[in-house]
């Protein structure tokens, strides 16, 4: 089994559409959970960054971190083409010696 | 700040060829490290080094060799490249480790035939 599981997609949206994105995982010690975004041929960059159990916001993305159920979903308010791009969670226990564990990535084309 | 630098963006190599991925951050950061990102699984890590002279295996480490002799350099080397070895390798560093958000480069293409 995975550590982190995505689903691949993938996932297409009419432009303004609310976008939500997810992962699941088995490590019930992961306390840090980010989200890049991955354009086409690029590097990833970080989107957002979470520490433990709930909610976080920033502009137009929302990022929410259910520890309970392993579980952790990407939110995108009022879609733009320019988001369309791969999206990856990935996630790490924090302390020293520790190390990411990302997920396959999920598709995702806005239409305009 | 140029961030996390990699040189060749593309390689065409054939199978028993050895080369070295060049990977270069101006952040002075202590942690760097490298994946390969195959479709379908995901970001995979080779190796890390959490400071100058200090280099570990990760998940993939088998036909790659790392060193890391300044703060700023971390170099890849394939030693003797394979068909399996095709695949995007991306640089990443940060500030610690686990807990600090990782900073990647743009990334090497490289196809072994």
């Amino acid at each position: 089994q995975k550590e982190v599981e995505q689903d691949p997609g993938p996932l297409s949206v009419p432009e303004g559409a609310i976008v939500s994105l997810n992962c699941t995982y088995s490590n019930s010690a992961f306390q840090y959970f980010m989200w890049y975004r991955q354009y086409s041929r690029k590097g990833p960059e970080l989107l957002m960054y979470t520490y433990s159990s709930g909610n976080k916001e920033d502009g137009r993305f929302t990022a929410q971190v259910d520890k309970s159920s392993k579980y952790i979903s990407l939110f995108i308010r009022d879609s733009q083409p320019s988001d369309s791009a791969t999206y990856l969670c990935a996630m790490s226990e924090g302390n020293t010696g520790n190390q990411f564990y990302f997920g396959t990535g999920t598709s995702l084309t806005v239409i305009p | 700040n140029a961030g996390v630098t990699q040189t060749p963006k593309f390689q065409v190599l054939k199978t028993g060829q050895s080369m070295t991925l060049q990977c270069a951050q101006d952040m002075n950061h202590e942690y760097m490290s490298w994946y390969r990102q195959d479709p379908g699984m995901g970001l995979r890590l080779i190796h890390y080094s959490v400071g100058a002279g200090i280099t570990d295996q990760g998940e993939v480490p088998n036909g790659y060799n790392v060193s890391r002799s300044t703060t700023e350099d971390f170099p890849l080397r394939l030693l003797s490249a394979a068909p399996s070895q095709t695949s995007v390798y991306f640089c990443a560093s940060s500030r610690g480790y686990g807990s600090d958000t990782q900073y990647f480069g743009p990334g090497t293409r490289l196809t072994v035939l």
